[in-house]
């Protein structure tokens, strides 16, 4: 099993361009969530969703936008890229709430 | 709102020292609790968890139990190796927050030969 692929592994936007961040996982995990990685902070969690065409805001919502039309995939889109947004993103999916996540690898973005 | 705190790190110990990284919640309902290692460059990885209260996760050596009344999930290892040093992370997953699973912000780790 792949279990949780995120790509791109690396991103460079410039201020005010929009991208797409993938997340798809293989083993067909209701829960998945999209998180930030800042130094010192911890993980945050943008949006969550339990299920396909359910979704919710997490901590850090703003700036960012999600969908789930499957239960496989959960994209994350940043609208506007602004510098603040410059982060290690990290999507995970569990099978419910108490089982814990499988993570994926991570995106580095950078927004200059 | 949910939140979880963890020790400080960095944390820096010599090998075969005893390890403890404190973690404490605060939640609405009765949540289950998860500790998680992080490695230079990688995802994070559930190390154990604890879904009800007086339970015991364990993996690996590690072993934190499961304190309702001190509102606590202490991360314990009798003995650890260089290959230990990692970054660690306390969680939570609360039924009455719509099971949404908040982390602590890590402590680091750092185990010298």
């Amino acid at each position: 099993n792949a279990g949780v692929t995120q790509t791109p592994k690396f991103q460079v936007l410039k201020t005010g361009q929009s991208m797409t961040l993938q997340c798809a996982q293989d083993m067909n995990h209701e829960y998945m969530s999209w998180y930030r990685q800042d130094p010192g902070m911890g993980l945050r969690l943008i949006h969550y969703s339990v299920g396909a065409g359910i979704t919710d805001q997490g901590e850090v919502p703003n700036g960012y936008n999600v969908s789930r039309s499957t239960t496989e995939d959960f994209p994350l889109r940043l609208l506007s890229a602004a510098p603040s947004q410059t982060s290690v993103y990290f999507c995970a999916s569990s099978p419910q709430g108490a089982a814990g996540y499988t993570f994926g690898s991570g995106t580095r973005l950078t927004v200059v | 709102g949910d939140s979880v705190t963890q020790m400080e790190g960095p944390v820096t110990l010599s090998e075969e020292a005893f390890l403890t990284i404190n973690c404490t919640y605060t939640a609405t309902g009765y949540p289950s609790l998860f500790w998680y290692v992080q490695y230079p460059g990688e995802g994070l990885q559930l190390l154990l968890k604890a879904t009800k209260a007086d339970d015991k996760g364990s993996n690996k050596g590690f072993e934190a139990t499961y304190r309702k009344e001190t509102t606590s999930f202490h991360l314990e290892k009798g003995s650890v190796q260089v290959s230990d040093s990692a970054v660690y992370f306390c969680a939570l997953s609360d039924s009455a927050g719509g099971f949404k699973t908040i982390f602590g912000a890590g402590t680091r780790l750092f185990v010298k030969a």
